[in-house]
């Protein structure tokens, strides 16, 4: 099967906490990138990533970072987390310029 | 920078009636424009992708650009319950951009 696979589904934790999320494309795509959806559903671009160019979304807190080790995954550490870090965090790959771009089904964050 | 706004808020329909949602964006120069829909706590399933002026057909969702009038639409034909979902319109940041800006959202309700 070809998509997007985000681990974990769920993710409940403590505030200072490190947490780490999974993203692996098996699309064959070229560009990685993360958004946050907050409770109202509003989604926001946090990092795109492409031939290791990293482009940051300037809003980003710094204790968000992405790391990746070949085009096919990009994970999301978060140092310290943060109540106003829960959300759902949604992987999405596409090709260079965009075309064929597909969501996971996202990591939902619980931080108490 | 690119701002995508969505009408309306909600939108309630009777099953078979068209469904019609309205997205407005402020950079004419983007070419990249998707309509999207995300179930309850699920991810984000794409209907249709348009990249000109026009109209672009997708079994039963159409959508409408109009560049000059920075207007895009999505109509739905024939909703059934099963169509009850977010909707959510998206918006290259900017001519040739692979990130993605997207509006609020519209909850539609399909009524049997």
């Amino acid at each position: 099967e070809t998509a997007v696979f985000q681990t974990p589904n769920y993710h409940v934790t403590q505030v200072g906490n490190e947490v780490s999320f999974n993203c692996k494309q098996t699309l064959g795509h070229d560009t990685m990138y993360w958004y946050k959806q907050d409770s109202k559903k509003l989604l926001k671009i946090m990092f795109s990533y492409n031939n290791k160019q990293l482009i940051v979304n300037e809003t980003v807190p710094r204790r968000f970072s992405p790391q990746s080790s070949d085009k096919a995954h990009l994970n999301l550490r978060i140092k310290s987390v943060e109540p106003e870090d829960s959300a759902v965090y949604l992987c999405a790959s596409s090709l260079t310029g965009g075309s064929d771009y597909t969501f996971g089904s996202g990591t939902r964050l619980l931080v108490i | 920078q690119q701002k995508v706004q969505q009408s309306p808020e909600s939108l309630t329909v009777s099953e078979g009636a068209m469904a019609s949602l309205n997205c407005t964006f402020s950079d004419g120069t983007s070419n990249n424009f998707r309509w999207y829909r995300q179930h309850s706590a699920k991810g984000l399933e794409v209907l249709v992708s348009i990249f000109s002026d026009g109209e672009k057909e997708e079994g039963r969702f159409t959508a409408h650009l109009n560049r000059a009038n920075l207007h895009v639409s999505l109509h739905i034909r024939e909703p059934q319950p099963s169509d009850s979902a977010v909707y959510l319109c998206a918006v290259s940041a900017s001519s040739g951009s692979w990130q993605l800006i997207f509006g609020s959202g519209t909850q539609l309700t399909v009524m049997p």
